[in-house]
């Protein structure tokens, strides 16, 4: 089965530009989640998708937003990017939603977002 | 709330001797809890997880980690370290359905260094 794929794997922006990443889950798998990963923050949570619904938000100002297609497709868009938004983010899938008790995620190779 | 604390966050070994990755946790419920391993540029790999069954949980590439309620732990062990056992360990902490957040809280990782 083929794993989580994201495209493109690397993306240079300058500020103020607005960028677009897309993710394709494992097959079968319902449930997509984005996270933003920095050297100073770690590892942050962005935002979980379910069925094209999102589930549950993490703390990040309202440039960032996403969507989720009828094939479980997954897109994050950024508007007007900051150099703060330089970072890898990430994309995992599971088949089912989050409240299941150990629930994994399957993680991408992610895109590393470089902004100028 | 929930969180949770990768006591090092760089531990050196020498191939061939045991390892030893510390986390520690908070949670108003009983949690899922899982170890993932980074590899430089590739995403997260799950290595093993617990979900209130065995609390010895056995893993992939000869990892294992205790559950200890008492003590809020969560360690991962290996017996003997391997050159290619080189890279970052995320320890994280999350909730269901029955309590706790269902967004995923990781810890800011542990960096493992393997000596020939």
């Amino acid at each position: 089965k083929a794993g989580v794929t994201q495209t493109p794997r690397y993306l240079i922006k300058t500020r103020g530009q607005q960028v677009t990443l897309s993710c394709s889950p494992i097959s079968g798998h319902r449930s997509v989640s984005w996270y933003q990963q920095t050297p100073g923050q770690g590892l942050q949570f962005l935002f979980e998708y379910f069925s094209e619904t999102q589930r549950n938000k993490g703390n990040f100002p309202g440039r960032f937003s996403g969507r989720q297609f009828s094939n479980s497709r997954s897109e994050m868009n950024v508007s007007t990017l900051e150099l703060g938004d330089s970072a890898l983010y990430l994309c995992a899938s599971s088949p089912g939603t989050s409240g299941r008790a150990g629930n994994e995620q399957f993680f991408g190779p992610g895109t590393r977002l470089t902004v100028l | 709330a929930q969180s949770v604390t990768q006591l090092d966050s760089h531990v050196s070994v020498s191939e061939g001797t045991p390892v030893l990755l510390r986390c520690n946790y908070s949670s108003s419920y009983s949690p899922s809890l899982f170890w993932y391993v980074q590899h430089p540029n590739k995403g997260l790999q799950l290595l093993l997880k617990y979900t209130s069954a065995a609390t010895l949980v056995k893993g992939i590439n000869g990892f294992e980690a205790e559950f200890k309620k008492s003590e809020t732990s969560f360690h991962l062990t290996k017996p003997s370290a391997h050159m290619s056992d080189a890279a970052e360990y995320f320890c994280v902490v999350r909730g269901h359905a029955s309590g706790g957040s269902y967004i995923p809280t990781f810890g800011r990782g542990t960096s493992l260094i393997v000596h020939p």
